[in-house]
């Protein structure tokens, strides 16, 4: 089992919709969550940063983690054309830094 | 505006023949890290700088070499490019390795990435 699973599947949305991506996870210890935006062709940037469970609101993205289920997801309301990215979760322990990402999830909002 | 930047963005080689990919930040963060990313793929960690500590991942294959001269500049070298090695290489910097009680410390900064293309 992989430690983070994220379906890379690309999702297509009108503009205006609410996009919904998840990732879950199989370490126990993974303390910090994060969501990067990664533009075709360009390095990820940092979306959304937590630490432990709960949720984190930052204008039209949500991100929610519930460490008792290993899961964590990241909302985007009023999605708009300049959202269509992919959208990678990453996560890491107390002890060190090395990022467990996912795959990343396409995704494109139409006009 | 205070950044990572990598050069060059795109790099053509032929197999076997020796690349380099450089790294700079104005950031003034201590780790800095080289990342391979492969289509649809994701990000996989090659190595770190802590410093000057040198941190090698374990499946990290010898063909990937890194020097780090100053707190500003990394290197990434590919001493015999192979096929499977044309991927997207990410540069990335933190303040820290670890939280240490100071948040975001851990957060990772990249830059634009550096496209490897061999034939």
């Amino acid at each position: 089992q992989k430690e983070v699973e994220q379906d890379p599947g690309p999702l297509s949305v009108p503009e205006g919709a609410i996009v919904s991506l998840n990732c879950t996870y199989s370490n126990s210890a993974f303390q910090y969550f994060m969501w990067y935006r990664q533009y075709s062709r360009k390095g990820p940037e940092l979306l959304m940063y937590t630490y432990s469970s709960g949720n984190k609101e930052d204008g039209r993205f949500t991100a929610q983690v519930d460490k008792s289920s290993k899961y964590i997801s990241l909302f985007i309301r009023d999605s708009q054309p300049s959202d269509s990215a992919t959208y990678l979760c990453a996560m890491s322990g107390r002890g060190n830094n090395r990022l467990a990402f996912g795959k990343g999830n396409q995704v494109v909002v139409i006009p | 505006d205070a950044m990572v930047i990598q050069n060059p963005r795109y790099q053509v080689t032929q197999f076997g023949k020796p690349v380099t990919l450089s790294c700079s930040q104005t950031l003034n963060h201590n780790v800095m890290y080289w990342y391979q990313q492969k289509s649809s793929q994701a990000p996989k960690l090659l190595f770190h700088y802590y410093d000057k500590d040198f941190n090698n991942e374990a499946d990290t294959p010898d063909n990937f070499q890194s020097r780090r001269p100053n707190t500003s500049f990394c290197f990434l070298d590919i001493r015999s490019p192979g096929l499977g090695d044309a991927a997207m290489y990410l540069c990335a910097t933190s303040r820290d390795f670890v939280d240490r009680g100071a948040p975001g410390a851990n957060v990772l900064t990249f830059g634009a990435g550096s496209r490897l293309t061999v034939l």
